[in-house]
């Protein structure tokens, strides 16, 4: 089955600095690639996604990169503003489900 | 905005007893999920339906957990009898599609004693 894995497990960054989290994937089949942010207390959300056909996506200040080849994907955030703090998973999947990263903890500092 | 509710947000209980938790999805949405997270594991999934068919359950101890949606309002996650280390958040999360990101509920936090 697929195994995503994801780094770093905790990101600190200054205010208006930009974050990259990476993930790998294992499994080929493997064409969609979402992005969700889990803010405290809440579930999480969907913030950006990617299909295995595009190399890029970009939504404002955030951005998703696709490596098929070498299996893995990034997520780009610029400008960072307080507001971004929380944890992110990425996922890999399009069969029937994704399985999720373990999660990034994102801290942008003031 | 539509969201997919669930209930109860808290649940606390004693080691032994029934726990049920509920979910509304989000109308229109055939695809149901239910997750578990803890800090340990991360988000797992348990099962998911898809038209209200069960596609795959694999992920719960099927002892003790079931899954079923008695209509396509409402999907439900049962743990009997609960153990401590069922202690943990739960989400549901409903999509149309497979090609599209699942929208998630805010949780059931359930803790067992």
């Amino acid at each position: 089955g697929e195994n995503v894995e994801q780094h770093p497990s905790t990101l600190s960054v200054q205010e208006g600095d930009s974050a990259v989290i990476k993930c790998t994937y294992s499994d080929s089949a493997s064409n969609y690639f979402p992005w969700y942010k889990q803010e405290l207390g809440k579930g999480p959300q969907l913030i950006i996604d990617i299909r295995s056909n595009v190399g890029e996506k970009k939504d404002q200040r955030i951005a998703v990169t696709l490596n098929k080849t070498a299996k893995h994907f990034s997520l780009h955030i610029t400008e960072t503003q307080p507001e971004d703090s929380a944890v992110y998973f990425c996922a890999a999947g399009g069969g029937q489900n994704f399985v999720f990263g373990p999660g990034t903890r994102l801290s942008v500092l003031p | 905005d539509a969201r997919v509710t669930q209930t109860p947000r808290h649940k606390v209980t004693e080691m032994g007893q029934e726990v049920t938790m509920r979910c509304q999805p989000i109308l229109g949405h055939n695809t149901v999920f239910w997750y578990r997270q803890t800090m340990m594991q991360g988000l797992e999934l348990l099962a998911y339906f898809r038209n209200r068919a069960p596609l795959d359950d694999s992920g719960m101890p099927k002892d003790r957990f079931s899954a079923e949606m008695p209509d396509a309002t409402l999907a439900t996650l049962k743990i009997q009898p609960s153990e401590p280390r069922d202690s943990a958040v739960y989400f549901c999360a409903s999509g149309p599609d497979r090609y599209y990101g699942y929208t998630f509920g805010s949780g059931t936090r359930l803790t067992v004693v």
